[in-house]
């Protein structure tokens, strides 16, 4: 079965600073993992996602992740922080062919500081 | 264009009541999709839809829910003799059509609350 596991639940950072979120992913088949994002009392809106075309994969707002299958990782980095990444962020997988349905991760709060 | 539409945004009520969330998808997606997010944790499946008909419906936690989509496009879900552990925010997501590396667009929610 396949899942993800985001090694931190909450990272803080500096504004102008860079942005790392880490996740790890387990799959049997070659996986689709997709990042979203949820700001507070909102829906998740999708980040980037990885099908196998490319392995570093750039999203929205200048986000981006590298799929490094040697080390089953699909981490999210970002340049310089700003005050509005503020959020949380869940790394997502899915498995073709087979089940629909996305297996989410816990989640990791970013904190940004001025 | 409009993006998935849930409604409603909140709904409290009495433990032993039945609930019934809507969930109106992007026009033309044919798959649709319902999480439920606990506090602190992210979305976990409930099941999903091809056009009308339930693919997959593993992730409902026992026989009091239910869903359905009768004509494709606007999906319920139904909770019967609620408790207090389904309190969560339930979101609907929809996707062009059933293939997985598609992106799912999801709601804003519905937050449920039952006392």
């Amino acid at each position: 079965a396949q899942s993800v596991t985001q090694l931190d639940s909450h990272v803080s950072v500096s504004e102008g600073t860079p942005v790392l979120l880490r996740c790890n992913y387990s799959s049997s088949y070659s996986p689709s993992l997709f990042w979203y994002v949820q700001h507070p009392n909102k829906g998740l809106q999708l980040l980037l996602k990885y099908t196998s075309a490319a392995t570093l994969v750039k999203g929205i707002n200048g986000f981006e992740a590298e799929f490094k299958k040697s080390e089953t990782s699909f981490h999210l980095t970002k340049p310089s922080a700003h005050m509005s990444d503020a959020a949380e962020y869940f790394c997502v997988v899915s498995r073709y062919p087979g089940r629909r349905a996305l297996t989410f991760g816990s989640g990791t709060r970013l904190q940004v500081q001025p | 264009g409009a993006g998935v539409s849930q409604s409603p945004r909140y709904k409290v009520t009495k433990r032993g009541q039945d609930v019934a969330l809507r969930c109106d998808p992007i026009s033309g997606h044919v798959s649709l999709y319902w999480y439920r997010q606990a506090l602190g944790q992210g979305p976990e499946f409930l099941t999903y839809f091809n056009y009308e008909a339930q693919q997959d419906k593993s992730g409902l936690p026992n026989d009091r829910f239910s869903a359905e989509r009768p004509e494709g496009s606007i999906s319920t879900l139904t909770i019967q003799r609620t408790e207090q552990r389904d309190s969560a925010m339930y979101r609907c997501a929809s996707s062009p059509d059933g293939n997985s590396n598609q992106p799912q667009h999801f709601g804003d929610g519905t937050r449920l609350s039952i006392l």
